[in-house]
């Protein structure tokens, strides 16, 4: 059991928008730390995506975005694209643990 | 260009010891932590720990303390993740990750380390 919590699975058409949830708690996403999301390729390591609830390292292309609100947070991705379709993880600090926290992953399937 | 290379795949039978690594480049790795993340065959991401190389101070999640050791040298630019007696369950792709703060975002990733081990 993840201390952030995704939903296993989301899909959408090409061109399409779909939107990925993650739910923590007051000493993690509530805390006000910041939340940040990994793509990962099949085969491949993580790769930053979003950091500090809504921002995109250099090459990122801005159909991904970033929000946080309370105890949540979400990655929206617009314009569907095939390559798009990976694992997204969110990753925040928790307070009562001293460390770092990943949500469950969420496999994207582009239909 | 910021580089984090670790070593190479592993295959170990229950009870031997082992020490993976992480070497970085292109930064300054004392200016930085190191963490170390456990993926499992088809699961997600586990945080295990940092080290900030600089001093070598180090922080476990509960999870993982006492069964793995990070360590550091920082005049080579390494980082180390080293068991002293594995178990099938220790079965996993490792790898080591950069942040700028313990709180922040793991910015830079390494390849990963596959480390199987079986009887």
């Amino acid at each position: 059991q993840s201390v952030l919590t995704q939903p296993p699975s989301v899909s959408g058409a090409p061109g399409q928008r779909v939107t990925i949830s993650c739910t923590g708690s007051s000493s993690n996403i509530g805390a006000a730390y910041g939340v940040h999301w990994y793509q990962q390729l099949p085969g491949t390591a993580p790769k930053l995506l979003i950091y500090g609830n809504s921002n995109r390292p250099s090459g990122v292309p801005d159909r991904f975005s970033g929000s946080k609100s309370g105890t949540s947070a979400s990655l929206a991705i617009t314009g569907l694209q095939a390559e798009d379709e990976a694992d997204y993880y969110c990753q925040s600090y928790d307070l009562s643990l001293s460390g770092s926290v990943f949500g469950g992953g969420t496999k994207l399937t582009v239909l | 260009e910021v580089q984090l290379v670790q070593s190479g795949a592993e295959v170990k039978k229950p009870g031997e010891s082992l020490k993976i690594s992480c070497m970085g480049s292109g930064y300054s790795i004392t200016n930085y932590f190191i963490a170390w993340v456990r993926q499992m065959p088809g699961k997600g991401l586990e945080w295990m720990g940092i080290i900030y190389p600089d001093d070598s101070e180090t922080r476990y999640s509960p999870s993982f303390q006492g069964q793995v050791t990070i360590s550091a040298d920082k005049s080579i630019s390494t980082a180390y993740l080293q068991w002293s007696s594995l178990k099938a369950s220790d079965t996993a792709m490792y790898y080591c990750a950069r942040l700028a703060g313990e709180v922040s975002d793991f910015d830079y990733w390494g390849q990963g380390t596959l480390v199987t081990v079986s009887s």
